[in-house]
């Protein structure tokens, strides 16, 4: 099993910077996904981490350490429309040797001007 | 840019009444999973294809539950005789290594 833990709540102000860390405990680690989800929508894919280190995309950064059990989401130049719930996923290989992506409880980020 | 579609988008349904849940993965890739998501809980793994075959079911997945992929490209997720408690959003999911993308979501209500 997995134990994938991030805060359930953040706040920021439109233009900053915010991080929204992840921390998972894993037997099979094989990669780390970031989504973003509004209300009422489906997952939407940020980002994928398998090797330790930083992906830059555009306003959007994600950070893995393995070593650690560790990974971050930066958003720089914060928006409003990134007023969202922020999910942590990580793939590990199960006993039957299949990659299932299992979700953290996501962090709900609140954007305010 | 390729998408998983799924139907319905909304469902409302009586308890004890049979569901078919319907995805069109993307088409050059290989896993596909169905999630189910209870309203304001967490996305929760549900049961995972591969080849034709399920690859890994969690514990939610039980003998009412059942996934199909009668044509080759439709991949299904059939519940016999539905619970309240399975009113949820129920998403569809395709994957090759390195992306996992979702389709937007069926949600079932049951009255």
């Amino acid at each position: 099993g997995q134990n994938i833990d991030q805060p359930t709540e953040m706040t920021a102000t439109e233009g900053a910077i915010v991080q929204i860390n992840c921390t998972y405990q894993t037997s099979g680690f094989n990669g780390l996904f970031w989504y973003q989800q509004h209300a009422g929508e489906a997952p939407t894919f940020l980002s994928y981490n398998v090797l330790d280190g930083l992906e830059e995309k555009g306003r959007f950064s994600s950070f893995l350490s393995r070593s650690k059990g560790y990974s971050y989401l930066l958003l720089k130049e914060l928006q409003m429309k990134d007023s969202a719930s922020y999910l942590c996923a990580v793939r590990d290989i199960s006993t039957g040797g299949s990659y299932i992506p299992t979700f953290g409880r996501g962090t709900s980020l609140i954007v305010h001007p | 840019e390729p998408e998983v579609t799924q139907t319905p988008s909304h469902q409302v349904t009586q308890m004890g009444q049979e569901v078919i849940l319907r995805c069109v993965p993307i088409s050059n890739h290989l896993y596909f999973y169905w999630y189910r998501q209870i309203l304001g809980q967490k996305v929760e793994f549900l049961v995972s294809f591969y080849n034709n075959e399920i690859s890994e079911k969690s514990e939610i997945f039980d003998d009412q539950f059942s996934v199909e992929r009668p044509d080759g490209s439709n991949f299904t997720l059939k519940i016999r005789s539905t619970k309240l408690e399975d009113s949820a959003m129920y998403f569809c999911a395709s994957s090759v290594p390195g992306e996992l993308f979702f389709g937007e979501g069926s949600r079932l209500t049951v009255l």
